[in-house]
C-alpha cells in the first residue's frame, strides 16, 4: 500500500497568515492527490484535486502543487473559516490512502 | 448537486455484522464510483473501499478484505455498506462519497459526501 505522510500534525497560525502543509507519498504518484478540509462534525470537503485544481466553491487562497512523492497546500491568508483538519489523499491506482491530518488552529 | 442520505446510527455488539444504506438523488447513480470513507472517534480518515454501480465490481482495502461487503441496488439508487465481525475499533462514523470522475475512468477522488452514519461496537 501507498503510504502518505503529512506534516506538520498539527499548527498554529493568525488570520492573514500563509499556511503551508506538506504530504509525502512513499512511492511517485504521478499528480494523483487530492486535498480536503474537515470541520469538527462535519463531513470532510474536497478542495484540490489532481494536485493543483481548485475545485469549484474552493476558495482561491487556496492552491496545491506538487507531483511524484512530494506535495505542498498553501493558503494564503488565513481566514477564520480555513480554521479545520487538512487531509491528503492519494487516489493512484485503485487503491486510495489518506494522511493522518493536520490541524490548523488558532495562535 | 447531489445529495447522499445515509442510513441512521447502529449500536451493535462484537461479532455482530451492520449495513450501511446511502440513497443517492439524481439519475447519475451508475455513472460514479460510490466509495465508504470511516472516522474513528477523534482520528483520521480511512478509506475502506468502493463500488462500481454500474456493474457491481467492488475493490476493497486490504485490511479490510474478507470482512466488508458493498453492494448497491440501481433501481432505488442506493449503496449499502456491511462490516462483519465487528470489534470495538470499529466503532467509527462511516461515511460513503461519490467519486469526482465517471466510471469510465479511474477513481479520482471524493466529492459528494453523505452525512455519516455513527457505529458503536460495544457489548
Amino acid at each position: 500500500d501507498i503510504q502518505m505522510t503529512q506534516s506538520p500534525s498539527s499548527l498554529s497560525a493568525s488570520v492573514g497568515d500563509r499556511v503551508t502543509i506538506t504530504c509525502r507519498a512513499s512511492q511517485s504518484i504521478s499528480i494523483n492527490l487530492n486535498w480536503y478540509q474537515q470541520k469538527p462534525g462535519k463531513a470532510p470537503s474536497l478542495l484540490i484535486y489532481a494536485a493543483s485544481r481548485l475545485q469549484s466553491g474552493a476558495p482561491s487562497r487556496v492552491s496545491g502543487s506538487g507531483s511524484g512523492t512530494d506535495f505542498t497546500l498553501t493558503i494564503n491568508g488565513l481566514q477564520p473559516e480555513d480554521f479545520a483538519t487538512y487531509y491528503c489523499q492519494q487516489s493512484y491506482g485503485s487503491l486510495w490512502t489518506f494522511g493522518q491530518g493536520t490541524k490548523v488552529a488558532i495562535k | 448537486q447531489v445529495h447522499l442520505v445515509q442510513s441512521g446510527a447502529e449500536v451493535k455488539k462484537p461479532g455482530a455484522s451492520v449495513n450501511v444504506s446511502c440513497k443517492a438523488s439524481g439519475s447519475s447513480f451508475t455513472v460514479y464510483y460510490m466509495h465508504w470513507v470511516r472516522q474513528a472517534p477523534g482520528q483520521g480518515l480511512e478509506w475502506m473501499g468502493w463500488i462500481n454501480p454500474n456493474n457491481g465490481d467492488t475493490n476493497y482495502a486490504q485490511k479490510f478484505q474478507g470482512r466488508v461487503t458493498m453492494t448497491r441496488d440501481t433501481a432505488i439508487n442506493t449503496a449499502y455498506m456491511e462490516l462483519s465481525r465487528l470489534k470495538s475499533d470499529d466503532t467509527a462514523v462511516y461515511y460513503c462519497t461519490r467519486d469526482f470522475g465517471a466510471i469510465a475512468g479511474i477513481p479520482m477522488a471524493a466529492w459528494f459526501w453523505g452525512q455519516g452514519t455513527l457505529v458503536t461496537v460495544s457489548s
